[in-house]
């Protein structure tokens, strides 16, 4: 089935760096959205982007995506210690009119 | 505003017992509902959705239901747990848009841990 893979697994960076997180899939999509979990919560949906839109930002996020090589990266900039947490893409496959395919995540640290 | 609940918030079962997860969307009518897993340090596994009441589908096949009695509740349920049952059970809901499935909005979450 298809999913979403999160790259890198795990990421530790410094207060005031960037972050780059990066998902590949399989299949065509609608959409592709990025989620944020922090430890032992419900998850939180940061920005969606449709498979005709090649970049979307919000606030320090920019998300881009391309669809000719299946992939997506999720960009926080000017990181802060309460970035940390799992950040997730989820993927709505064409046809599939009902449901998200979740990767599994990337684990982003951000040290004081 | 839309908002979801789900209880308990922890649980800790013996292997054999049964189990009854809720989930409660308010501020929407005719939702999808969607039950997933997340074991720990994973990413999430769906187990079941419902476009309308009394409609479900399996998305795994294990000792795990799924019942919708009403329009925003949604209920996990299991005769008899077994081990590999715990893990954290995530309820979400969302509205299917032009564009496809749109944003799913997550409950809190319920940490099952079976014993």
């Amino acid at each position: 089935s298809q999913q979403g893979e999160e790259d890198p697994q795990a990421l530790s960076i410094q207060e005031g760096e960037n972050a780059t997180m990066n998902c590949s899939y399989k299949t065509s999509i609608n959409n592709l959205q990025w989620y944020r979990q922090n430890s032992g919560r419900g998850l939180v949906h940061l920005i969606l982007i449709r498979s005709n839109e090649r970049e979307k930002h919000s606030g320090r996020l920019r998300v881009t995506l391309d669809t000719s090589k299946k992939s997506s990266s999720l960009l926080i900039t000017a990181s802060r210690a309460a970035d940390t947490a799992s950040y997730f893409c989820a993927t709505d496959a064409r046809g599939s009119n009902y449901k998200l395919t979740f990767g599994k995540g990337t684990l982003l640290t951000v040290n004081p | 505003s839309q908002t979801i609940h789900q209880w308990p918030a922890t649980l800790v079962q013996p292997v054999g017992s049964p189990l009854s997860l809720e989930c409660t969307v308010e501020g929407t009518s005719n939702p999808n509902l969607y039950w997933y897993r997340q074991a720990a340090g994973r990413g999430l596994q769906l187990l079941f959705y419902s476009v309308g009441i009394g409609q479900i589908s399996s998305e795994v096949p294990q000792n795990l239901s799924a019942s919708r009695p009403q329009d925003r509740q949604f209920i996990l349920s299991s005769k008899k747990l077994l081990l590999s049952d715990s893990g954290f059970y995530l309820c979400a809901w969302t509205q299917l848009g032009a564009g496809g499935v749109d944003t799913q909005y997550f409950g809190p979450g319920t940490r099952l841990t079976v014993l």
